[in-house]
């Protein structure tokens, strides 16, 4: 599977959008681009995914470049219930092994 | 439905001793996967099963791991003898798409082992 690149960390102040990037220059055709996130304490949770197309769902939008060789997840309106690691993972959609990279820690701020 | 449910939350103890942690996943899902996460490593998969059949176990890390899925609605994962390198929050997944793919994994609460 494709190895995605993520900032270590990002700030982002309460009612913004937060903007997400995740480089995945060596992405495979049938990869999809997931993404979750760890509240402190907590498991993972899933938040969208996507193959070439944007996605959109309560949670978040995903916006996939042309090439595929970039993502961005996009919060649109961040609180801080928002504060977590987000994890960047790109996957073939077959037998399921989906590896966490280090993510990024985004903090929301008031 | 209830989620994944992973038991105990807490658990300590000593080196040498068998540690045995449980999972129970999401009734109809048919994939579930082991993670162990620490600050020097982050999320490892250690395995999964399929349908419980184990598919993959590269990332178990010694003999001293084990994991069954007796059934659809039961899980372990055995450390024996547990070393203190083992301390790290246990977590059980399982997602129900079909087929071998992982479109969404649930994650439970996870166990925190401390092993002294």
């Amino acid at each position: 599977d494709a190895k995605t690149t993520q900032p270590p960390s990002m700030d982002c102040a309460e009612g913004r959008a937060a903007n997400l990037p995740c480089n995945h220059s060596t992405i495979s055709g049938n990869e999809y681009v997931y993404w979750y996130r760890q509240i402190h304490s907590q498991g993972p949770q899933y938040i969208i995914h996507g193959l070439k197309n944007n996605e959109t769902n309560e949670m978040a939008s995903l916006i996939i470049t042309e090439d595929r060789k970039s993502s961005t997840l996009i919060l649109p309106h961040a609180t801080l219930r928002d504060t977590a690691v987000y994890y960047c993972i790109v996957k073939a959609d077959s037998w399921g092994k989906l590896q966490f990279g280090a993510g990024t820690q985004v903090v929301v701020t008031p | 439905d209830a989620g994944v449910i992973q038991s105990p939350r807490h658990e300590v103890t000593e080196m040498g001793q068998e540690v045995t942690l449980r999972c129970k996943p999401i009734s109809g899902h048919n994939s579930l996967f082991w993670y162990r996460q620490t600050m020097m490593r982050g999320l490892e998969l250690l395995i999964y099963f399929n349908n419980n059949v184990p598919i993959d176990d590269s990332g178990m890390p010694e003999d001293r791991f084990s994991a069954k899925m007796p059934n659809a609605s039961f899980s372990t994962l055995k450390i024996q003898p547990s070393e203190p390198r083992d301390s790290a929050v246990y977590f059980c997944a399982s997602s129900g798409t079909g087929g071998g793919s992982t479109e969404k994994l649930f994650f439970g609460s996870g166990t925190q082992l401390s092993v002294l």
